[in-house]
């Protein structure tokens, strides 16, 4: 069974940071791209950022470049994302998802339940 | 960035009869078009990719058209587990960008 399990979120204060984990299993971990998508309380879905199967291609929502960092243990299939200076703004149910290619975009076809992130004083 | 508007944000259709739930992208995004269903307190769920292609496992009351800047996800004979939040998402070009939803409701 493909499975995707994020862990990580909290609750940490403004500026703070926290390093977001997703274990997967089921798959070649390796030959999937994978994303980040967060959702805010009561809001839509927003993409966060993607890195490509090997981990040599990222990309980042312009919301959250220059703060945080994706990236993947292919020998552990897990997917990491590093925030820093985080802001309010940041709270939400932080998703990870696989991709259906290794390199080019594409939809996403399996998701993890999510962690939540809260970013409070 | 392309900015993907869903319409309407809210749709009341008994259970037994047909909704229909538009997407419309800024610029054209072929049919690199996927909806999603997520239901409350639920991860996102792939219905359909293309814009036209059912995922695994969902059933054929789900229909997805359109292409270019349109784009339609029907379904048939609605069943009470469809009741839910409906996204589409292009992925022609980056960044990924979702609509803003529609919640499909119980009339």
């Amino acid at each position: 069974e493909v499975q995707l399990v994020e862990s990580g979120g909290g609750l940490v204060q403004p500026g703070g940071s926290l390093r977001l984990s997703c274990a997967a299993s089921g798959f070649t971990f390796s030959s999937y791209a994978m994303s980040w998508v967060r959702q805010a309380p009561g809001k839509g879905l927003e993409w966060v950022s993607r890195i490509s199967g090997s981990g040599g291609s990222t990309y980042y929502a312009d919301s959250v470049k220059g703060r945080f960092t994706i990236s993947r243990d292919n020998s552990k299939n897990t997917l990491y994302l590093q925030m820093n200076s985080l802001r309010a703004e940041d709270t939400a149910v932080y998703y990870c998802a696989k991709d259906r290619y290794t390199i080019s975009p594409s939809y996403m076809d399996v998701w993890g339940k999510g962690t939540t992130v809260t970013v409070s004083s | 960035e392309i900015v993907m508007t869903q319409s309407p944000v809210t749709l009341s259709v008994s259970p037994g009869e047909r909704a229909t739930l538009s997407c419309r992208a800024s610029q054209s995004v072929s049919s690199n078009l996927a909806w999603y269903q997520q239901k409350p307190g639920q991860a996102p769920r792939l219905l359909i990719y293309g814009a036209s292609t059912r995922a695994t496992g969902i059933p054929g009351r789900f229909t997805g058209s359109g292409s270019g800047t349109e784009f339609t996800l029907t379904i048939s004979s609605l069943q009470s587990e469809d009741f839910a939040v409906y996204y589409c998402q292009q992925y022609n070009n980056w960044p990924y960008t979702f609509g803003q939803g529609t919640k499909l409701e119980i009339k």
